[in-house]
């Protein structure tokens, strides 16, 4: 069973409009969540990260949303840049698991200049 | 080194062979991970080391797989008896302990023929 759902595969935005990545999960134990930047070749990269305490988390242009009663967490990336395309991963943490990550299927994002 | 190496970062091997793939942490992380990555999916936990000792294989999927870290730096995961279906990334990350966040190696790329 997925656990972590990314339910579109790709998205394709222009550069300078807004990026919204979404992400839903079924477990209701876990209690941090994470996204992850990925490019050919390369190891997944921590890019940000929010507790279940927290509604919002802001880094620059990366904020995550969390919607704990919906089971829902978005990225949003603005203004989105083209060196912004790669897979993006939302993982989960469960508080009973000893650091082990539930990653979701990934969204390929391009940002066309 | 800086960063989190794998090596080799290409494997191809025969169907029934044995295949041993290596993992040069961070040096002074004590936590170590191995996930597996097949086409179009995120990352799958394999097993957890904490020191030395395997602290959650749980995710590893049947007894061909073993996974060792005998003085608590190097990990390797070793494959018996390949199948086709073990072709995927195979990534490593290590992190200084189990609730902070990790960094991911490149992978290796292993492909079973």
């Amino acid at each position: 069973d997925q656990q972590v759902k990314q339910n579109s595969p790709s998205l394709s935005v222009q550069e300078g409009r807004i990026s919204i990545l979404n992400c839903d999960y079924t477990n209701s134990m876990f209690d941090y969540f994470l996204w992850y930047k990925k490019y050919p070749a390369e190891g997944p990269t921590f890019l940000i990260s929010i507790s279940s305490i927290k509604d919002k988390n802001e880094d620059g242009r990366f904020t995550v949303f969390l919607n704990k009663s919906a089971k829902h967490l978005s990225l949003h990336i603005v203004p989105s840049q083209p060196g912004d395309s790669a897979v993006y991963f939302c993982a989960a943490k469960n508080p009973s698991n000893t650091g082990k990550l539930i990653f979701g299927q990934g969204t390929t994002l391009q940002v066309k200049p | 080194g800086a960063g989190v190496s794998q090596t080799p970062s290409n494997k191809v091997t025969e169907k029934g062979k044995y295949v041993e793939l290596r993992c040069d942490p961070i040096s002074g992380h004590t936590a170590l991970y191995w996930y597996r990555q097949s086409l179009g999916q995120g990352p799958e936990f394999l097993i957890y080391f904490q020191g030395t000792g395997a602290a959650d294989d749980s995710g590893l999927p049947n007894d061909r797989f073993f996974a060792v870290r005998p003085e608590g730096s190097v990990s390797t995961l070793k494959i018996q008896r390949t199948e086709r279906g073990d072709s995927a990334v195979y990534l490593c990350a290590s992190s200084p302990g189990q609730n902070y966040g990790y960094t991911f190696g490149s992978g290796t790329r292993l492909t079973v023929v």
